[in-house]
């Protein structure tokens, strides 16, 4: 299995610019979970999906932050406009289910200038 | 809302010593998992906890659960320098895993 793809896997790009972070789950993984890290606020939960529907997005900062998941093997992760608060390294990890053990994708680093 | 602690946030080891990190919940936990993050990387799954009082080991890994099922720890014995990275705590609440802070592990060869 090649495990959870994420792409890009770097991104720099300047301020008020549009940002699309993609993911695709492992195969048969029917819950999906956005994440950021920093070093100032750790590992946050932004969103997850249970089979393709957004069941928490309480994580996501403000407006300028949407998650689809048009099928179980797609979600994106939407910046709009990107500011330079919100660089930061982006994971995306899948799990059987809700409260199972989670795999981790490669992540996405993100330099907003 | 539910909190999940971790401690210390960083600890720095000479190779060959012994390392340990806790974990404590605010509340009780159906299960507790353990995820490692090496420098660059992403977290990668160790472990899950279940039962009170379970204790697990890995090599030279060792996890426990907590008789109350509020606390965890990880005890890696005589460290190595591949040991270096960061270990996450991380329970499970209503439908989502709440991460703790992480301990970063330094180990000096």
């Amino acid at each position: 299995d090649a495990g959870v793809i994420q792409s890009p896997r770097h991104e720099v790009t300047e301020m008020g610019q549009e940002v699309t972070l993609r993911c695709k789950p492992i195969s048969g993984h029917n819950s999906l979970f956005w994440y950021r890290q920093t070093m100032m606020r750790g590992l946050e939960l932004l969103i997850y999906f249970n089979n393709n529907v957004p069941i928490d997005d309480s994580g996501m900062p403000e407006d300028r932050f949407s998650a689809k998941m048009p099928n179980a093997s797609f979600s994106t992760l939407k910046i709009q406009p990107s500011e330079p608060r919100d660089s930061a390294v982006y994971f995306c990890a899948s799990s059987l289910a809700s409260n199972y053990e989670q795999y981790f994708g490669p992540g996405t680093r993100l330099t907003v200038t | 809302g539910q909190q999940v602690m971790q401690i210390p946030q960083y600890q720095h080891v000479q190779e060959g010593e012994d390392f340990t990190t806790y974990c404590n919940s605010s509340t009780t936990l159906s299960n507790i998992q353990w995820y490692k993050q090496r420098p660059g990387g992403h977290p990668v799954f160790l472990i899950q906890l279940v039962k009170s009082g379970e204790v697990k080991k890995q090599k030279r890994l060792t996890f426990q659960f907590g008789e109350a099922k509020k606390n965890s720890s990880l005890h890696i014995t005589a460290t190595q320098t591949t040991d270096v990275g960061t270990y996450f705590c991380a329970g499970p609440r209503g439908g989502k895993l709440i991460f703790g802070q992480g301990t970063e592990l330094s180990v000096k060869p």
